[in-house]
Order: C-alpha cells, then structure tokens, then sequence
C-alpha cells in the first residue's frame, strides 16, 4: 500500500523559506507516477502547488511559479518543496500526493502538516 | 477566489440524491475531460470519489457517480447515507500543466 508521510516544520517566519520533505513507502518512487503538492486554507480552499516526476520534470502553479522549487531524492525514496518568500497568506495544511499526471488527479495523499507563517 | 465554482453547501435526507456542480470554463471544465471530485472528513486528507469526469476507483462505492455537460461537472450522490456528509471538492486539469480546484461544498445528511 502506497503511504505518504509529510514531515518539516510548523512554524516559520515571515520572508524566509518553507522546506518540506515527503517520505514515500510501499512504492519506488523511480517506477513512475508524478509527485507533488496541495495546501490547504480556510479561506481559499484546496490549492494545487506543482508536481515532479521521479526524473526530476518540474510542472508549478502559475501563481506560484516564481516562489517554488522541488526536488526527489530517489536513493531516499523522498521529494521535497521549498516555497520561498512566505507571508501569512501561506499558512496552510500542506498535502504530499502522488499524481496520475503531472497535473492529474491525486491518487494517493499523506495525512498533512500545518504550516504557520508567524513572527 | 478558486478557479472553479461550487456552491458552498447541499443537503439531503438518507436515503435521498444530492447533485454538486462544478463550473469553469472552456479552458479547465469545458475543455478537457479531466474532471476529479474528492470526498474529506473533517481533520483528514481528501480522498478521490471521482476522476476522469465519471470513473469511479475501486473501493468507492457505486452510489456515487459523475457528469459533465458544457463547463459545469456535477458529482451526484445517490441513497445518501449517514457517513456521505463531508466535504467536497472538483479539481480539472486547465492545461499547459495547470491543475485548478474549486473551493468546495459542505453535503449535510439530515
């Protein structure tokens, strides 16, 4: 069984950088599938961020483009996120998905990790 | 303000249909047959109900099922049952790589 575990930290300050890990079992992440990320507020609801696949492909929000970076581990079987510039506007649950497509549909999702952006 | 359009809430009694919609555009909804609905339970991860406008995954249950006609995606759910109320949510695929969500519905079984 495919399982998705989020893991990085639940508070960061205004200007600086989010860094995200997602660790992935029950599946090689160097089988395929594309790899990714939503978040999740109150006030905007469900937000696709973007997506990698396993040979490092990258696909982002247009409206976020500019502020994302992500990046796969295969040897530790993880990707990651880096979202930089934040501002409370960024407070989200942050949800690790495995994808059919880059911008697909998200099979598979980890259970979250609240990020708080807060000096 | 989610690039997709969902009324906020619905309700209907067990045993009874509910219809959401799901509006956009000739550029997400309209133009692709790419048209997911998600199903979350307070405090959890959202699970896939629906993708591909229609297909169900295994495991979810033929009561639910979905559409498409013109922009607007509907998910209906038929002989509601108690633990179907949860929270909503369409997503389309609106090209060049570009996946956009609605802002979601609250279904209530009364």
């Amino acid at each position: 069984q495919v399982q998705l575990q989020e893991s990085g930290p639940g508070l960061v300050k205004p200007s600086e950088t989010l860094s995200l890990t997602c660790t992935v079992s029950g599946y090689s992440i160097n089988s395929g599938h594309y790899w990714g990320w939503i978040r999740q507020t109150p006030g905007r609801g469900l937000e696709w961020i973007g997506s990698i696949y396993y040979s490092g492909d990258t696909y982002f929000n247009p409206s976020l483009k500019s502020r994302v970076t992500m990046s796969v581990d295969t040897s530790k079987n993880q990707f990651s996120l880096k979202l930089k510039a934040l501002s409370a506007a960024d407070t989200a649950v942050y949800y690790c998905s495995r994808f059919t497509s880059a911008a697909g549909f998200a099979a598979y999702w980890g259970q979250g990790t609240l990020v708080t952006v807060s000096s | 303000q989610s690039a997709l359009t969902q009324p906020p809430s619905a309700s209907g009694s067990p045993g009874q249909s509910v219809t959401i919609s799901c509006t956009g555009t000739s550029s997400d909804v309209g133009g692709y047959n790419y048209v997911s609905w998600y199903q979350q339970h307070p405090g959890k991860a959202p699970k896939v109900m629906i993708y591909e406008v229609s297909r169900r995954p295994s495991g979810v249950p033929d009561r639910f099922s979905g559409s498409k006609s013109g922009n607007t995606a509907s998910l209906t759910v038929s002989g509601l049952q108690a633990e179907d109320e949860a929270d909503y949510y369409c997503s389309s695929y609106a090209g060049s790589n570009n996946l956009v969500f609605g802002g979601g519905t609250r279904l209530t079984v009364l």
